[in-house]
């Protein structure tokens, strides 16, 4: 079974705006990772949470994590067409492997 | 380095055909996984080795699959017979520490008819 579940399944925003999605996970973790896939892709780590942070930031990406609810949240400010894809989270659980989340699409309108 | 290479990128076969997919990961990473990417499931691993050696793979759906890691820069991942409904998009990726950032290859795309 899957270890997370991203939410939405797809969004769609228009250029500059901003874009939020949501990762929710079962069991506890050490760190939480969001990777994105672009059409046709393999997958491409963005940023890499561990389980005492909080928030993260990396470029116009930032990145929450709250293990008492046992989500995440991955923000895309100023959104650029080049940032249409789907974005996947991944934890770790309680194994040495990673589980990937469903997904997000993510369209952006120029 | 020119990052985790996989080869065919595109691979069409006949149902009842020997399929072979290979990977060679990127040089130095002790850990090798191999995923399958379809519509319907998701992304799902198949299997994973460390320093060449197979760890888990509880995610080969059956007997059909197989996987080798002959070495620290070559694996394979073999389907005999295929399927139908083994179309999908084969991932292979690696990393130093199984649960760290991994890196993928560009993935093939296996359709068999």
């Amino acid at each position: 079974s899957q270890q997370g579940e991203e939410d939405p399944q797809a969004l769609s925003i228009q250029e500059g705006e901003n874009a939020t999605m949501n990762c929710s996970y079962k069991t506890s973790i050490n760190n939480l990772q969001w990777y994105r896939q672009n059409s046709g892709r393999g997958l491409v780590h963005l940023i890499l949470i561990r389980s005492n942070e909080r928030e993260k930031h990396s470029g116009r990406l930032r990145v929450t994590l709250d293990t008492s609810k046992k989500s995440s949240s991955l923000l895309i400010t100023a959104s650029q067409a080049a940032d249409t894809a789907s974005y996947f989270c991944a934890t770790d659980g309680d194994t040495d492997k990673l589980i990937f989340g469903t997904g997000t699409r993510l369209q952006v309108f120029p | 380095d020119a990052g985790v290479i996989q080869s065919p990128r595109h691979e069409v076969t006949e149902m009842g055909q020997e399929v072979t997919l290979r990977c060679k990961p990127i040089s130095g990473h002790d850990y090798l996984f191999w995923y399958r990417q379809t519509m319907m499931r998701g992304l799902e691993l198949l299997i994973y080795f460390n320093n060449n050696v197979p760890i888990d793979d509880s995610g080969m759906p059956e007997d059909r699959f197989s996987a080798k890691m002959p070495n620290a820069s070559f694996s394979t991942l073999k389907i005999q017979p295929s399927e139908p409904r083994d179309s999908a998009v084969y991932f292979c990726a690696s990393t130093y520490r199984p649960t760290d950032t991994q890196y993928f290859g560009p993935g093939t795309r296996l359709t068999v008819l």
